[in-house]
């Protein structure tokens, strides 16, 4: 049981590029959402998605998109990168409605230069 | 101000004490709660729920006031081990329900 895949682990960009963060669960949770942890920071909610075919704007979605390709992946897209989004992204699943924890991926750590 | 909030510590305490942590939530909606321990550049994991009538899990000890909108976390016997942020985490059940994370207090135990 994989629970919480998120890929890559590491990336550097210059500032302009995009990418994609892709995550994938498999265990059949509702509920989907990107977070961001700056260093010495806790998380912050980039944006969610409570069911497949939904997305909702977090705390910090500004220079994001996201996609719920399906119930198991939701991914995020950094359209035009800057040195502010370096961080380190954390993608989570839950089952919401039956208020049982979040499982998380071991996170992208991403460098924007 | 935030939807959870947090002493950000940090605490800085010898092996053997008893540690105690505050969170507040301000969102009444809110329907489930967490204690999540995140170590260092690692993803955060479950600790253990909390619920209203309070639970022990070993040397954890959690409790919610729904009341006050306050939640707790007690330590016990503090390890070395233990050292590592814990995050106050709040559910919220709405027409989109969402996870809350709190910023997290940082513990550090010194032998």
């Amino acid at each position: 049981n994989a629970g919480v895949t998120q890929t890559p682990k590491f990336q550097v960009l210059k500032t302009g590029q995009s990418m994609t963060l892709q995550c994938a669960q498999d265990m059949n949770h509702n509920s989907m959402y990107w977070y961001r942890q700056d260093p010495g920071m806790g998380l912050r909610l980039i944006y969610y998605s409570a069911s497949e075919g939904t997305t909702d704007k977090g705390e910090v979605p500004n220079g994001y998109n996201v996609s719920r390709l399906n119930k198991r992946e939701f991914s995020l897209r950094l359209e035009s990168a800057a040195p502010s989004q370096t961080s380190v992204y954390f993608c989570a699943s839950s089952s919401v409605q039956w208020g049982t924890e979040a499982f998380f991926g071991q996170g992208t750590r991403l460098t924007v230069v | 101000r935030k939807e959870v909030e947090q002493d950000p510590g940090p605490f800085n305490v010898p092996e053997g004490a008893t540690v105690a942590f505050n969170c507040t939530y301000s969102n009444s909606a809110s329907q489930s709660f967490f204690w999540y321990r995140q170590d260092c550049r690692k993803e955060p994991k479950l600790l253990m729920s909390v619920y209203s009538s309070g639970n022990e899990d070993g040397r954890f000890t959690a409790q919610l006031n729904r009341a006050s909108q306050y939640i707790s976390l007690l330590i016990r016997d503090s390890k070395l081990s233990d050292s590592a942020t814990y995050l106050c985490v709040v559910t919220v059940y709405s027409s989109a329900s969402k996870i809350i994370f709190g910023s997290g207090t940082r513990l550090s135990i010194r032998p």
